[in-house]
């Protein structure tokens, strides 16, 4: 199966600067969706940007995708302490079967005070 | 609603015990997913269900049964659990719009820390 790969592993930034992690990943997908994790809980949905898009725009959150390169990048704008996380990419290759989403290793994300 | 649930939160086995975990969701989702993430990793699938009375597997199914006989509930068994099965384990569901070419976001689950000793 294909896997996503976060780019960079980690990422230390101060409060109020952005904060910019990429993503790429394999083969053919129908979309790809960003997800975060804080620690010791389950993953929340960020953002999902379909295969035809190539900007999306949600609060302090741009995601961009490149089907070329098969690359997406999710831009924090403005980060604060409570974004403190792990960032996971996922995609979605079941072209509509639902058979879930394959994601990447993440990145941790640390905004210092 | 409460989403998606998870019981138990916590657990320890031993080699060769057997367990089940459930998942349940209160807002109907046709589909549902069980991963486990492991340190460092992002998560794996294990199986899947695309409706009541139906699974499949997914990238490392091996050791794991699952059953869906309500919609609403997916449970996840070991049989024989074994140290490399230590992981965190989460269930996710997911709806269906009727259509082709919908987008699967995916409302996750709190997790199940397992350790196998």
């Amino acid at each position: 199966s294909q896997q996503g790969e976060e780019d960079p592993q980690a990422l230390s930034i101060q409060e109020g600067e952005n904060a910019t992690m990429n993503c790429s990943y394999k083969t053919s997908i129908n979309n790809l969706q960003w997800y975060r994790q804080n620690s010791g809980r389950g993953l929340v949905h960020l953002i999902l940007i379909r295969s035809n898009e190539r900007e999306k725009h949600s609060g302090r959150l741009r995601v961009t995708l490149d089907t070329s390169k098969k690359s997406s990048s999710l831009l924090i704008t403005a980060s604060r302490a409570a974004d403190t996380a792990s960032y996971f990419c996922a995609t979605d290759d079941s072209g509509g079967g639902a058979d879930g989403l394959t994601f990447g290793k993440g990145t941790h994300l640390i905004i210092q005070p | 609603n409460a989403g998606v649930t998870q019981t138990p939160k916590f657990r320890v086995l031993k080699t060769g015990q057997s367990m089940t975990l459930l998942c349940a969701q209160d807002m109907n989702h046709e589909y549902m997913y069980w991963y486990r993430q492991d340190p460092g990793m992002g998560l794996r699938l294990i199986h899947y269900s695309v409706g009541e009375g139906t699974t499949a597997k997914g990238e490392v199914p091996d050791g794991y049964n699952v059953s869906r006989l309500k919609k609403q509930n997916f449970l996840l068994g070991l049989e024989s659990a074994a140290p490399s099965q230590t992981s965190v384990y989460f269930c996710a569901s997911s709806s269906d719009s009727g259509s082709q070419n919908v987008d699967h976001e995916q409302f996750f689950g709190p997790g199940t820390r397992l350790t196998v000793l």
